[in-house]
């Protein structure tokens, strides 16, 4: 079975530009969040979609944005990139939104912003 | 909001040596705990978890015990091996209408031959 796979692998982009990364969750996944990993620190939480409606946010600007469609793939987009912003992004999916629920992680998109 | 302490790193040990990594958490509720392992060029993979106080999460020799009067969730293994050198994140997962999960900042272990 697949897992969960992210596009694109890598992605380089200049200030103020925007950027829209891809994620298709493990078949059967309802829930897909998002993470973004800062080099040497731990995950932190963007976002989690649940049938298509956003569940949670975490301590984000509002240029972050995201949707998930019908097919439970889903779409983080981010408006006027800021240097900061460069990173690896997690998508990560799961059966539901249970907290013993284990998150299966995508590869990321590493993003460079110049 | 929730948060999480973990020893910081990198720890360096010699093949076949004891391994704690210490977590402690501030939660509130009644939170699910994870360990997450990032292997060198690889995805974040679950390593064990633990739903309720005093379950004891174990795989691949490594082994984790919830303790609720404590708010710890130490990671140890007996014997490491130079395989197991990776970056562990302890992320303890909270409700709260959706899946709450916050990671430690990561400690990276370094086994050597």
């Amino acid at each position: 079975d697949a897992g969960v796979t992210q596009s694109p692998t890598h992605l380089i982009k200049t200030r103020g530009q925007h950027v829209t990364l891809r994620c298709s969750p493990i078949s059967g996944h309802k829930s897909v969040s998002w993470y973004q990993q800062v080099l040497g620190q731990g995950p932190q939480f963007i976002f989690q979609y649940y049938e298509k409606e956003e569940r949670g946010r975490g301590n984000f600007p509002d240029r972050f944005s995201a949707r998930q469609f019908p097919n439970y793939s889903s779409e983080l987009n981010v408006n006027a990139l800021l240097l900061g912003d460069s990173a690896l992004y997690l998508c990560a999916s799961s059966l539901g939104l249970a907290t013993y629920n284990e998150q299966f992680f995508g590869p990321g998109t590493r993003l460079t912003v110049l | 909001g929730d948060s999480v302490t973990q020893m910081e790193g990198p720890v360096t040990l010699s093949e076949e040596a004891f391994l704690t990594i210490n977590c402690t958490y501030t939660a509130t509720g009644y939170p699910s705990l994870f360990w997450y392992v990032q292997y060198p060029g690889e995805g974040l993979q679950l390593l064990l978890k633990a739903t309720k106080a005093d379950d004891k999460g174990s795989n691949k020799g490594f082994e984790a015990t919830y303790r609720k009067e404590t708010t710890s969730f130490h990671l140890e293994k007996g014997s490491v091996q130079v395989s197991d050198s990776a970056v562990y994140f302890c992320a303890p997962a909270n409700s709260g209408g959706y899946q709450k999960v916050t990671f430690g900042t990561g400690t990276k272990l370094q086994v050597i031959p």
